[in-house]
């Protein structure tokens, strides 16, 4: 079964401070995606990559970056953590060769920066 | 530019109700549309796509989501609801020529016993 995996699930960070969140996936696809949610509202995209070793913008890609090292891992930094970062995020991989394009997402991490 | 829009931020049904969920989008051009549910605490979870063919499409656990390109909506619908639906959903679409999935702000179902 396709999984998609995030580590840490929880995290308190300090202002600030770097933070990096982790996300691994064994489903073979070639997009992932990093997303934030905030409480009452939809999922903004921060981060995507289609390929190893290349990573693009997304909507809100301010004060992040991003890491894709291989297909299966992809890691979103925050150099300099602050109090407008907490939130959860969520990981998630795709193909958007497969007709609709169904996303696969990891259980999201926790982030409080205090 | 896509848009997705969730116009009921909740929804409060009891167990055995029937219950729709709206959700209306805008844009230009063909689209894949989606729902996914969340349960607290935990990442989204696909439930029903649409892309062409019969605007009426069956997900997982009793769910289907009507087409309407007239109304530019997708309606999720569930004939009886179980306290186990009790989640938050989100509709989500994308251009057929892109990457980008833009999400609702979704609605939170809670089903009382």
């Amino acid at each position: 079964e396709a999984a998609v995996t995030q580590s840490p699930r929880s995290k308190v960070a300090v202002t600030g401070g770097k933070v990096t969140l982790s996300c691994h996936q064994t489903n073979n696809h070639d997009y992932m995606y990093w997303y934030r949610q905030d409480t009452g509202h939809g999922l903004r995209l921060i981060h995507y990559s289609y390929v190893a070793d290349s990573t693009e913008k997304g909507d809100i890609p301010d004060g992040y970056k991003a890491s894709r090292p291989s297909q299966e891992n992809f890691s979103l930094i925050l150099e300099l953590a602050s109090l407008s970062q907490t939130a959860v995020y969520f990981c998630a991989s795709s193909d958007p060769g497969q007709r609709g394009d169904t996303q696969y997402f990891g259980p999201g991490t926790r982030l409080l920066v205090l | 530019t896509q848009t997705v829009s969730q116009s009921d931020a909740h929804v409060t049904v009891f167990e055995g109700d029937s219950v729709e969920l709206r959700c209306n989008y805008s844009y230009g051009g063909s689209i894949y549309l989606s729902w996914y549910i969340q349960h607290h605490g935990r990442g989204l979870q696909f439930l029903l796509k649409y892309y062409s063919g019969n605007p009426v499409v069956q997900g997982v656990n009793g769910f289907e989501a009507e087409f309407s390109k007239s109304d530019s909506s997708f309606h999720l619908r569930k004939a009886s609801v179980h306290w186990s639906d009790s989640a938050v959903y989100f509709c989500a679409v994308r251009g057929t020529g892109g990457y980008k999935v833009v999400f609702g702000s979704g609605t939170r179902l809670l089903v009382s016993p």
